[in-house]
């Protein structure tokens, strides 16, 4: 157990609609990253947050978009769902300049 | 796209027998690290290696990193059922330090 958790553990959507995913980080980490994995495939950076400002950004259209609070939690957000956004999402918490992860045990996103 | 690729794919091991996989990348690194994944669960961190070590051990695990040929490999020996699992390895490269780039994997089965 890393102590990363993540919020819901699946999901089910249709294509168009908007989801909110969500990453409560391991005590005391202040910088939260998000990947995306597909079947099959290896995790796929999303973005990076420190200190609630955006730190680094993988190849990725607007409409994910991210937010971190003060309490280092964090979310996800993707709209305009399609459907290969169906995926397994894990955000990874971890002290600003160290050089592990810790990751939660993802998100399931489903979209029909 | 992936920095970091695995080889093999996938491999079958009778208990107790040894398991050798090999990751090779792309660009300049500060470290490279091996995670598990457990079906399609969070990543767990197994090691990290540096740019400058060559070799190192964590119990079961040996990891070795050659930098002039861009390759890693990581050695379980005396494999159990519990080793079954998806194993990733991860590069931090020197421009993007901020974020983990992850091969495709290598699928482990352990036969009892």
């Amino acid at each position: 157990e890393t102590g990363v958790t993540q919020s819901p553990t699946h999901l089910i959507k249709t294509r168009g609609q908007q989801v909110t995913l969500r990453c409560s980080s391991q005590s005391g980490h202040n910088t939260v990253s998000w990947y995306q994995q597909a079947l099959g495939q290896g995790p796929q950076f999303i973005f990076q947050y420190y200190r609630e400002e955006e730190n680094g950004r993988g190849n990725f259209p607007p409409r994910f978009s991210g937010l971190q609070f003060p309490n280092y939690s964090s979310e996800l957000n993707v709209n305009a769902l399609e459907l290969d956004d169906s995926a397994l999402y894990l955000c990874a918490s971890s002290f600003a300049g160290a050089d592990t992860q810790y990751f939660g045990p993802g998100t399931r996103l489903t979209v029909l | 796209s992936q920095q970091g690729e695995e080889d093999p794919q996938a491999l079958s091991i009778q208990e107790g027998e040894n398991a050798t996989m090999n990751c090779s990348y792309k660009t300049s690194i500060n470290n490279l690290q091996w995670y598990r994944q457990n079906s399609g669960r969070g990543l767990v961190h197994l090691i990290l290696i540096r740019s400058n070590e060559r070799e190192k051990h964590s119990g079961r695990l040996r990891v070795t990193l050659d930098t002039s040929k861009k390759s890693s490999s990581l050695l379980i020996t005396a494999s159990r059922a519990a080793d079954t699992a998806s194993y990733f390895c991860a590069t931090d490269a020197i421009d993007y330090d901020y974020k983990l780039s992850f091969g495709a994997g290598t699928t482990v089965t352990v036969r009892a």
